[in-house]
């Protein structure tokens, strides 16, 4: 079946560091990979999203890679800052209005 | 523009009873969604709307109802609550198969 997984363990990092989060997909052909920031009891943001054909993207400090051979997906956020402390998911759709969910990954930036 | 809006933010039902979660768009979005998040399960659809008038089936939808009369409204009901749908409900809407906006959730705890 279809799955994405996200690191379900919190990633701790110092601030002005940079954070690096993992989506990794199986038995799914993507056409469009998004991530989204969820912060505590409010809906999920869009951030960014990536094509199957492109290999990075990129917006102010955040960066998006899309490897569709390893099935992988990293997001960056550079020079950290406490605001940053959310959860972060991933969404991938085939092309149809269906898109599947990661469960995030929490990130905590250390002041 | 409000954006996306649910209607209510909280509600507790007993067992068997019913309800109708409201979702409201302002942005002129052809495509709307419901969603629930469990912890540990991420995001899970449970019904989408490609226009007015027109609903399908997301990977959640039974115990569910939704309607979509009006191209800025999407209601999502529940015929005979069970403990099993306490969750927290996501609407969101999106103008093409890309970006999500999505509403600020409705918890719903049925006891």
């Amino acid at each position: 079946s279809q799955k994405i997984e996200q690191n379900s363990e919190a990633l701790n990092i110092q601030e002005g560091k940079t954070a690096t989060l993992t989506c990794n997909y199986t038995n799914y052909s993507p056409a469009y990979l998004q991530w989204y920031r969820q912060d505590p009891g409010r809906g999920p943001v869009f951030l960014l999203l990536i094509r199957e054909n492109e290999k990075e993207k990129r917006k102010e400090r955040l960066k998006v890679t899309f490897d569709t051979t390893l099935k992988q997906s990293l997001f960056h956020i550079t020079a950290s800052q406490p605001a940053d402390s959310a959860t972060y998911l991933c969404a991938l759709t085939s092309g149809t209005y269906k898109y599947i969910f990661g469960t995030g990954t929490r990130l905590k930036v250390l002041a | 523009n409000a954006g996306v809006t649910q209607t209510p933010k909280f509600r507790v039902l007993k067992t068997g009873q019913s309800m109708t979660l409201l979702c409201a768009q302002d942005m002129n979005h052809e495509y709307m969604y419901w969603y629930r998040q469990d912890p540990g399960m991420g995001l899970r659809l449970i019904h989408y709307s490609v226009g007015e008038g027109t609903t399908a089936k997301g990977e959640v939808p039974d115990g569910y109802n939704v309607s979509r009369l009006k191209k800025q409204n999407f209601l999502l009901g529940l015929e005979s609550a069970a403990p099993s749908q306490t969750s927290v409900y996501f609407c969101a809407s999106s103008p093409v198969q890309e970006t999500q906006y999505f509403g600020p959730g409705t918890r719903l705890l049925v006891l």
